[in-house]
């Protein structure tokens, strides 16, 4: 059974135009993230939600927004797309302690902007 | 920045053990190491997770020295499906990747 849901699996779209990825569980977990991951590159966090607490990183750009509405979905915008943006955005989510906690992810968004 | 170091790629041939090091020479005293693993084009897989003492799940086993600052991963009998970027993490709270070990097994 799928735990962390991530759609759409694929999205393109143009140079500007916001675009909006959609993730949600059915683990009931705290915690929320969205992390970015180029070509080749490992994984980086942007942000994530404890319940409805947000938390951005400092390098992660004004571009990227999230909302968390409920417990179970977390949205990630992207205001005004680059082609540098261009990556698979990763969800994940986690229990919420500190240390003894291990992450679940989704599939992956794979966005291009053209 | 990430506070493990790995090798960068490693062979295995099937049905062998991968063994899979990481060092982490500064680590807290309150920090777990993680291990997961990406198959191409997919999300991120937890594997297993320890602070001390070593540990055993049905995917892998995880040794960690007694002064903590290196472990080591064994997929005891690997197989094609095992092909994937192995990631070792030192968790204080958030995931910070390296740039993993990329595993090829090989028939």
């Amino acid at each position: 059974d799928a735990m962390v849901i991530q759609n759409p699996r694929y999205q393109v779209t143009q140079f500007g135009k916001p675009v909006t990825l959609s993730c949600s569980q059915t683990l009931n977990h705290n915690v929320m993230y969205w992390y970015q991951q180029k070509s080749s590159q490992a994984p980086k966090l942007l942000f994530h939600y404890y319940d409805k607490d947000f938390n951005n990183e400092a390098d992660t750009p004004d571009n990227f927004q999230s909302r968390r509405p409920n417990t179970s979905f977390c949205f990630l915008d992207i205001r005004s797309p680059g082609l540098g943006d261009t990556a698979m955005y990763l969800c994940a989510t986690s229990r919420g302690d500190i240390l003894d906690d291990e992450q679940y992810f989704g599939p992956g968004t794979r966005l291009t902007v053209t | 920045d990430a506070k493990t170091t790995q090798p960068p790629s490693m062979d295995c041939a099937e049905g062998r053990a991968a063994n899979l090091p990481c060092n982490h020479s500064t680590i807290s005293g309150n920090e777990y190491v993680y291990w997961y693993r990406q198959i191409h084009s997919q999300g991120p897989q937890y594997i297993i997770h320890g602070l001390k003492n070593n540990e055993t799940n049905e995917m892998a086993s995880l040794i960690i020295t007694e002064d903590r600052k290196s472990s080591t991963l064994i997929l005891p009998h690997a197989t094609l499906r095992d092909t994937a970027v192995y990631y070792c993490i030192v968790q204080g709270g958030k995931l910070i990747f390296g740039q993993g070990t990329e595993l090829s097994v090989k028939p």
